[in-house]
């Protein structure tokens, strides 16, 4: 399954905002209102942050938002703080006979 | 609290194959999906298939279809995915998530399991 496509690695200093882009196709994150957004730190499992491309789950600081237009998906991440330094997968649902699920391959957030 | 505990790292042989478990707690085991995922070396994340642990119907991912079973045991509220004919390439941390029940998304994983297979 070819994977989404996001930034390798995207810095900034605290207090800043930053925008991770997903680019997907037209039958992954172009045909569903399906991506999530997930935070891995280091040595420890992925945790969700951002369901149904704008959603938070409660617990998730609003400093998190998600969008989408057309093929690709974004989370924006507001006054970056240190703890924010972590890796960010977005996923979206396919739903095809091959794989029902497909995620990025990773971005590295570094805070300066 | 909804937790997901998998077992431990395992190291196998070529051609071998590996069973990695992951006990849940904290709610109804039979009540949603659980998902597998891997993640090999500074790779992405990568769906593997996943059990509805209400009767044990299972999708598996075309790349993993020969290699791969899925099951649970619902008494000990315990799911289980084994993959055979290890390759050096299968090295990887091994995921279960909770599926959460509507739109298509992860609300709870697992620690990881490590899965080295030496070349």
């Amino acid at each position: 399954q070819s994977a989404l496509t996001q930034p390798a690695s995207v810095s900034g200093s605290p207090g800043q905002s930053i925008t991770i882009s997903c680019t997907g196709t037209s039958s992954d994150v172009g045909n569903y209102n399906l991506v999530s957004w997930y935070q891995q730190h280091p040595g420890k499992a992925p945790q969700l942050i951002i369901y149904e491309v704008t959603k938070r789950p409660s617990g998730v600081s609003n400093r998190f938002s998600g969008s989408k237009s057309g093929n690709t998906a974004a989370l924006t991440i507001s006054g970056l703080q240190a703890e924010d330094e972590a890796d960010y997968y977005c996923c979206s649902y396919v739903g095809s006979e091959a794989f029902d699920y497909v995620f990025g391959a990773g971005t590295k957030v570094t805070v300066l | 609290q909804v937790q997901l505990v998998q077992s431990g790292a395992e190291v196998k042989k070529p051609g071998a194959s590996v069973k990695v478990s992951c006990k849940a707690s904290g709610y109804t085991f039979t009540g949603t999906y659980i998902h597998w995922m891997r993640q090999a070396p500074g790779q992405g994340l990568e769906w593997m298939g996943w059990i509805n642990p209400n009767g044990g119907g299972t999708k598996y991912a075309q790349k993993f279809q020969d290699r791969v079973t899925m099951t649970t045991d619902t008494s000990i509220a315990t799911a289980y995915m084994e993959l055979s004919r290890l390759r050096s390439d299968d090295t990887a941390i091994y995921y279960c998530a909770k599926y959460s029940g509507f739109d298509y998304f992860f609300d709870r994983w697992g620690q990881g399991t490590l899965v080295t297979v030496p070349s």
